[in-house]
């Protein structure tokens, strides 16, 4: 089945610094996207990008299907951005397969 | 909020039970999904809903089932219960459900089996 590996698994970040996190996929899909998992486990769609180029206020996400792969860009963090982000897909058979995860923590 | 509900938020049980999750998706959303998150194998896909109908299933074990009402709530039953089955459930819904929409997920429930 399709494979999703996430870069890196862990981050840790200074308040106000900027990060990119990846989310590789090995076959086509049909659906790719972002959720922010809070620390007290409430799971938060960012985004709905299964091609191009998103933004967000401080966040964007750009997926190149082509080249299967996505970046989630985070800007001047803040302790609130702390948790995990999830890239997920959807394949043809309408599974959703997430990724293992980012976790980010920023420091104040 | 996303406009997802699910009870029970907790529930503790012993091994052999059997429980009943439930889950009331967004209004106008005719698809629901389910998930389990355990801390070994990370957020797993189940099974999906559309409009009563099942439309894909995942890693669920036979020992699970669910089901999507004519008023489109759904349940997850969870019998013959095992340690391992300890994780957060979550309930997701989306418009469609064709694999083109954004899905929307609940605050979860944590089940607890000793």
């Amino acid at each position: 089945g399709i494979q999703v590996e996430q870069s890196p698994p862990d981050l840790i970040l200074q308040e106000g610094a900027n990060s990119t996190l990846r989310c590789n996929f090995s076959d086509s899909v049909n659906n790719l996207q972002w959720f922010h998992q809070n620390p007290w486990g409430q799971l938060i769609n960012l985004f709905y990008i299964p091609s191009g180029t998103k933004q967000n206020g401080r966040l964007s996400a750009t997926t190149v299907a082509t080249e299967r792969y996505s970046l989630l860009y985070i800007s001047s963090s803040q302790t609130t951005d702390s948790g995990v982000y999830f890239c997920a897909v959807e394949t043809g058979g309408f599974k959703t397969i997430f990724g293992a995860g980012t976790r980010l923590f920023v420091k104040a | 909020d996303s406009g997802v509900t699910q009870t029970p938020k907790h529930l503790i049980t012993a091994t052999g039970q059997r429980v009943t999750l439930r889950c009331s998706p967004r209004s106008g959303d005719l698809s629901v999904y389910w998930y389990q998150q355990s801390l070994d194998q990370g957020l797993q896909f189940l099974i999906q809903y559309y409009n009563g109908e099942e439309r894909a299933k995942g890693n669920i074990l036979e020992r699970f089932s669910a089901q999507q009402f004519p008023d489109l709530h759904s349940e997850l039953n969870l019998s013959s219960l095992e340690l391992g089955d300890s994780a957060l459930y979550f309930c997701a819904s989306s418009t469609s459900g064709g694999g083109t929409d954004t899905q929307y997920f609940g605050p979860g429930t944590r089940l607890t089996v000793l």
